[in-house]
This record gives structure tokens, sequence and C-alpha cells, in this order.
């Protein structure tokens, strides 16, 4: 069966500090991945997706990055964190080509202070 | 532009008793999904039922129904026999290549 995995699960950084997150898929091939970031009380919004390695397609301009260095592994990235940056972030992945459902992973809680 | 709209933040229900929670989302497209994911407070998204929108028969998964107006863009989830463990945050989402588009959420109470 498919297993999606973040790390770390909480995180608090200071105003400045890079970031990087980790997110990691098992038990499946060429899976289409996704960020996402939920404000307090919010809904999600769509950062990045990615349909293979290296293929990276961002929705919103902001202060973050995403890559995918193998066929499993999608990495949420910045140089410079922000206050606005605070957040829970979650990752998910689907079947590629198919409109079916995406799969959560159980998302890191990012403090920035 | 494809959107979602959930037009009740907050809803309550009765333990054992049924409700209903709104969506509507606005798209050009024919073919496409739907879906209701909850959260608990664990915050871990956790799909609850998924609808074809070329099938006119509405999904149903145990106690959880929708009612799919594919004319009208509607897609609402019914709770039956509601349960303390159903409380949580709702979300319905449209299904298109490559994202999923959320709607704001409605948060579901359950008293005992």
């Amino acid at each position: 069966s498919q297993t999606i995995h973040q790390w770390p699960a909480t995180l608090v950084q200071p105003v400045g500090s890079p970031l990087s997150l980790e997110c990691t898929v098992e038990g499946t091939s060429n899976p289409n991945l996704y960020w996402y970031r939920q404000a307090a009380g919010r809904g999600l919004q769509l950062l990045f997706y990615s349909v293979g390695i290296g293929q990276i397609s961002s929705e919103v301009p902001q202060n973050l990055s995403a890559s995918r260095p193998q066929d499993r592994q999608f990495i949420l990235s910045s140089k410079k964190l922000l206050l606005s940056d605070s957040g829970f972030y979650l990752c998910a992945w689907s079947v590629p080509g198919l409109l079916y459902e995406q799969y959560f992973g159980p998302g890191t809680r990012l403090t920035v202070t | 532009a494809q959107t979602v709209t959930q037009s009740q933040p907050e809803m309550s229900v009765q333990e054992a008793e049924t409700v209903t929670l709104s969506c509507t989302y606005d798209t050009s497209e024919s073919d496409y999904y739907l879906f209701w994911y909850k959260q608990p407070p664990s915050r871990q998204m956790i799909l609850v039922i998924r609808q074809e929108a070329y099938k006119q028969q509405n999904a149903t998964e145990n106690r959880f129904s929708v009612n799919f107006q594919k004319a009208a863009k509607s897609f609402s989830l019914k709770i039956s026999d509601s349960q303390l463990g159903d409380a949580a945050m709702y979300f319905c989402a449209y299904r298109r290549p490559n994202d999923m588009r959320f709607g704001a959420g409605t948060r579901l109470t359950v008293k005992p």
C-alpha cells in the first residue's frame, strides 16, 4: 500500500533562516506531488505541484521554492523565512493522469518567530 | 476560474442526528471529480467521499452521502447518525488536472 511521509512534524525557525521540508512517498511510481499551505482556520492553498523529476510548477509567487530530486521525493525550501511563511504545510500525492483523489501526508507545522 | 464555496463556516449537530454541509462550485468543464475531506484536530486530511461528475447516482460511504446537483453546481454532504468522532473541519474540493481547489471549510461540532 502507499504511504506518504513528511518531516519534521513541527518546526520553529527565526526570521531570515533557511527552510527545508521533506516529503516522500512509498508504494507507488511516478506520482504527481503537491505542496499546500494552510493558514490557521483556513482552507488549503496550492503552492507547487510536480508531474516528474525536476518538473516543478508554481501556483503562487512567494518566498518559497520546491524541488523533486527523486521520483518519490518532494522538497519545499526557502533561503530566508518571513513571518508570513508561518502555517501548516501539507504534501500530497495522486495517481498521474487521472482526476482521482489526492492523498495527504501528516503535515508540518511551521512557526516563524 | 474554478472556485469552491462553502457558505457555512460552522455547523452544529446533536449526536445521532443528521446534518448537511453545503458546497457550490463554479466550472465550465463537463468532466471533473468532487470530494469531501475531513480534517480532525490532528490536521490529517482524510478523504470522506468522492463523486464523479459523469455519474448521476449520488455517492454513498456508510453514514456519509452526497447530494450532487450538476446543473446547479451543488455538492452537499449529509452525515447520518452523527458521532462524536465526526467533529472536524470539512472541506469540499474540486479536482482539476494537476491540482485540487478547496473551499474554505465548515467546522462541524457534535454535541453529546
